[in-house]
């Protein structure tokens, strides 16, 4: 079974450009989620998706932080403008539903803002 | 004060000892999770549970719901185990996962 899939693994920009991620979950999960992880903290959710429904964006600075999923499978998440804060490691995982399962999660991004 | 507190932070060990981690909760949970994370940041799901114990190979995770409180134990630990082990928690209604700062463990050979 393929695992999530995440690209690109790495990148680094200056301050103010902008960037995005991209997210494959697990074929037939239904949940996909994108945590952002600082270094040395555990991590943090930024949105969870329900197919191609928003369940929980309560952490994503909306300002800056947009993410989709159209279609219910991959998903996108774009920093416009980045900031210093910005950089860390972005996961995306999947489960089959709401906490029903384990989450599986991708290898990460790591950003560095510069 | 965080919703999830795990110790300690960090560890370190010969190898063969025997490890215990801890997390404490202090919200209602539907479910617990241990999550172990390797250098570059790939997460592997090691267990999820509600009640009592589990074992897969070389480690247990046990969980105290009056208590709030769950242990992570290795045993027969390996340098192979080095790694941050991280434990998070369903929050009860909300569906969302709630993470710890997670215990870097380092096992010396």
């Amino acid at each position: 079974e393929a695992g999530v899939a995440q690209s690109p693994r790495y990148k680094i920009i200056e301050k103010r450009q902008s960037v995005a991620f991209w997210c494959n979950p697990i074929s037939g999960h239904a949940t996909l989620y994108w945590y952002q992880q600082i270094l040395g903290q555990g991590p943090k959710l930024l949105i969870q998706f329900q197919n191609n429904g928003v369940v929980d964006d309560s952490q994503l600075p909306k300002d800056r932080f947009s993410a989709e999923r159209l279609k219910g499978v991959d998903s996108t998440l774009k920093i416009q403008p980045a900031k210093l804060e910005d950089s860390a490691v972005y996961l995306c995982a999947s489960s089959l539903g709401y906490l029903t399962g384990e989450q599986y999660f991708g290898p990460g991004t790591r950003l560095t803002v510069t | 004060k965080n919703e999830v507190e795990q110790s300690p932070q960090n560890l370190t060990a010969q190898e063969g000892e025997f490890i215990t981690i801890n997390c404490s909760y202090s919200v209602g949970i539907s479910a617990l999770h241990w999550l172990q994370q390797h250098p570059g940041g790939g997460i592997v799901s090691l267990f999820m549970l509600s009640s009592g114990k589990k074992k897969h190979g070389r480690l247990i995770a046990t969980i105290n719901i009056q208590e709030k409180h769950s242990s992570l134990h290795i045993t027969a630990s390996h340098p192979r185990d080095s790694a941050v082990y991280i434990c998070a928690v369903g929050i009860q209604g909300a569906q969302k996962l709630v993470f710890g700062q997670g215990t870097r463990l380092t096992i010396n050979p």
